[in-house]
């Protein structure tokens, strides 16, 4: 079956400018994450959804970044005015539900690259 | 939150079993062990998880020790494509919660 997919998979901006990654996760999936990773360390978590809702955006590292899952299935995560130290691996995940026993699919990641 | 820790790298040779080990002394009654291996250039995958009691899967297996203070994930018999990160994880069986990934384990397989 579709794992999750993530689109684009590279995106090259400016500095300054605004961008949009896109998820779509597993069909059913309650359940989406948003991590970045940059090189050589573990992802680092971003924010989560639970159906339409933001459970938890603790790890958004400022009011530039923002993301929505409006019908609770396709998620997007919006970076406004993008800084060179923004360029990492962004992932996305998702799974049945957020309970700790239900494993994340992860998609193979968007890497985005300020200039 | 409860924390891990792991030997930056690892080595071993195709075809050996490989012992990843993973330190959790401050871990909680309530805490799942979890691991996650990523592939290079791929994003994480899910390996293994388990509570109290040893787990095998098709993957790997899960040794957890008595007192849960540490655990340790087995490949039976590396192959090259099992050259990857591994993260060991904990997440609360009580919360609803995100995953805190470390630095994990870099292995390296030798032909």
């Amino acid at each position: 079956g579709a794992g999750v997919s993530q689109t684009p998979s590279n995106k090259v901006t400016e500095k300054g400018k605004y961008v949009e990654l896109r998820c779509d996760p597993i069909s059913g999936h309650t359940a989406l994450y948003w991590y970045r990773q940059s090189l050589g360390q573990g992802p680092e978590f971003l924010i989560y959804f639970q159906g339409t809702g933001a459970a938890d955006d603790s790890g958004l590292p400022n009011d530039r970044f923002f993301a929505v899952r409006p019908e609770g299935s396709v998620s997007t995560l919006k970076i406004q005015r993008t800084e060179r130290g923004d360029s990492a691996v962004y992932l996305c995940a998702s799974s049945l539900t957020a309970l700790p026993y239900n494993e994340q699919f992860f998609g193979p990641g968007t890497r985005l690259t300020v200039l | 939150d409860a924390k891990t820790t792991q030997p930056n790298s690892m080595e071993s040779n195709e075809e050996e079993p490989v012992h990843l080990p993973c330190n959790h002394s401050t871990i909680s009654g309530t805490d799942y062990i979890h691991w996650y291996r990523q592939l290079p250039s791929q994003g994480p995958e899910y390996v293994i998880h388990g509570l109290t009691s040893n787990v095998n899967n098709r993957m790997a297996s899960l040794a957890i020790a008595e007192d849960r203070k540490s655990s340790t994930l087995i490949l039976h018999r590396a192959t090259l494509r099992d050259a990857a990160v591994y993260y060991c994880i904990l997440r609360d069986t009580n919360r609803d919660d995100k995953i805190i990934f470390g630095k994990g384990t870099r292995l390296h397989i030798l032909p």
